[in-house]
Parts: structure tokens; C-alpha cells; sequence
């Protein structure tokens, strides 16, 4: 079956620790991003990534960063810069930059700062 | 600064019963306006989409009404069932930087 995984579900991390995100796709789509969902706002777009080795900041970068070594993986690092990184994280991909119709969402990952 | 504004925030509605969504924008450029349908613990998945050339689409009992003057658009689902409660997210994006930006969300809920 195609689509994406997110890993872990869940994940909780201590005051000062730095977190990675997993996302990885197997439907051959060329752009990837991050999201952030909190009760009430939204999505928020956190970082976009058009091609490998390229990413670009999105809305609400500051206290995160990202890597795309592969076409598959786009992981997501919540620094411990993040001052309140409680949230439900998703990835998503599209098959290319332009091609928002084509946006598939991950199951998502619930991070929760202890 | 959302660039789409969603209401009501959540509704109730009883089984067979209609529930409507409103999303209103500013950006002129936009072209595209998604309706994603999200259960709890899930990622949002697409429901339907409408591009501005058209005022209405329909897909089951789901339909969009677009308003491209007032710059609104709205989700309307018919004989509303207790599998249809989930939370909706009205979106929009534009051909020059292809970046969906959300509505805040509307939780409904469908009694049986």
C-alpha cells in the first residue's frame, strides 16, 4: 500500500531535549512538508521541502529543523529552542511543488513535553 | 494571521439532519479550496475541492457552494450520519506559491 508513515505515535520529551520526527513516503511524490495542529488553530505550516536537499521555512520555523537526504524521508528535529512544542505533528506530501490537489496527509505524531 | 476564516467553531447536528461550513478569505489569488475530513488521532484526508471557474460541486452528500464575489465557500453535508463526526478543515491555495493555508477547524458532531 502507498502512503506515509509517521513514527513514533506518540513521543514525550523532557524540558530541554532535542526530538526527531520521522516521516517517510512511498508514493514517489517529490514535495514534503510539516505541519503543526493545535486545538482551535489550524494547521500551521512548519517547514516544506520542494525536491531533495532543498527545504524551505513556513510559517512557524523557529525551533525546528529539517533534513532531505532521500526522496522518501523528511524528518522533522524539535529543538529544545521550541518554547511550546506540545502539539500533534503531521507530514504530508504532494506529487510535486504545484500540485496541492494532490496532498496525502500522515497518520501523525502527538508530541507532549513533560 | 489566518488567511481563511472558518465557522462555526463546532456544531451539532441530529442524524439525517443538514450541517453547513463557512470558510471566507481575502486573497484574491486564490484558486483552489479542499475540505478535509479529520478523525481523532488521524491526519486529515481530502473530502472534496473546487476551483473558482465552477459555483457548486458535489460528491455523495457532500457539497461545496463557492462564491467568488464574496469570497466565501462553504460545505454542506446532506442526511448527515453518525460516521460523517469528525472535525473539517477548509484550505486554500493560490498558483503562486502553492502553499495551503488552513481554516481553524469546525468539530461536528451527528447524534443517532
Amino acid at each position: 500500500d502507498g502512503g506515509i508513515t509517521q513514527s513514533p505515535k506518540y513521543l514525550f520529551r523532557k524540558e530541554g531535549q532535542n526530538v526527531t520526527l520521522s516521516c517517510e513516503q512511498n508514493l514517489n511524490h517529490d514535495a514534503m512538508y510539516w505541519y503543526r495542529q493545535d486545538p482551535g488553530q489550524g494547521l500551521r505550516l512548519i517547514y516544506y521541502s520542494q525536491i531533495v536537499n532543498d527545504f524551505q521555512k513556513g510559517d512557524i520555523a523557529e525551533g525546528y529543523s529539517v533534513s532531505r537526504e532521500k526522496k522518501e524521508s523528511f524528518p522533522l528535529t524539535v529543538t529544545s529552542a521550541q518554547k511550546n512544542p506540545t502539539a500533534f505533528y503531521l507530514c504530508a506530501s504532494t506529487l510535486d511543488w504545484g500540485r496541492t490537489d494532490t496532498q496525502y496527509f500522515g497518520p501523525g505524531t502527538r508530541l507532549t513535553v513533560l | 494571521q489566518q488567511q481563511v476564516k472558518q465557522s462555526p467553531q463546532s456544531l451539532i447536528v441530529q442524524k439525517g439532519g443538514i450541517s453547513i461550513i463557512n470558510c471566507a478569505y481575502e486573497n484574491t489569488a486564490f484558486d483552489y479550496f479542499p475540505w478535509y475530513q479529520q478523525f481523532p488521532g488521524k491526519g486529515p484526508a481530502l473530502l472534496i475541492a473546487i476551483r473558482p471557474d465552477v459555483s457548486e460541486k458535489k460528491e455523495g452528500r457532500f457539497t461545496i457552494s463557492f462564491n467568488k464575489s464574496a469570497k466565501q465557500f462553504s460545505l454542506h453535508i446532506m442526511d448527515s450520519q453518525p460516521g460523517d463526526s469528525a472535525t473539517y478543515f477548509c484550505a486554500a491555495s493560490s498558483r503562486f506559491d502553492y502553499k495551503l493555508s488552513f481554516g481553524a477547524g469546525t468539530t461536528v458532531t451527528v447524534r443517532a
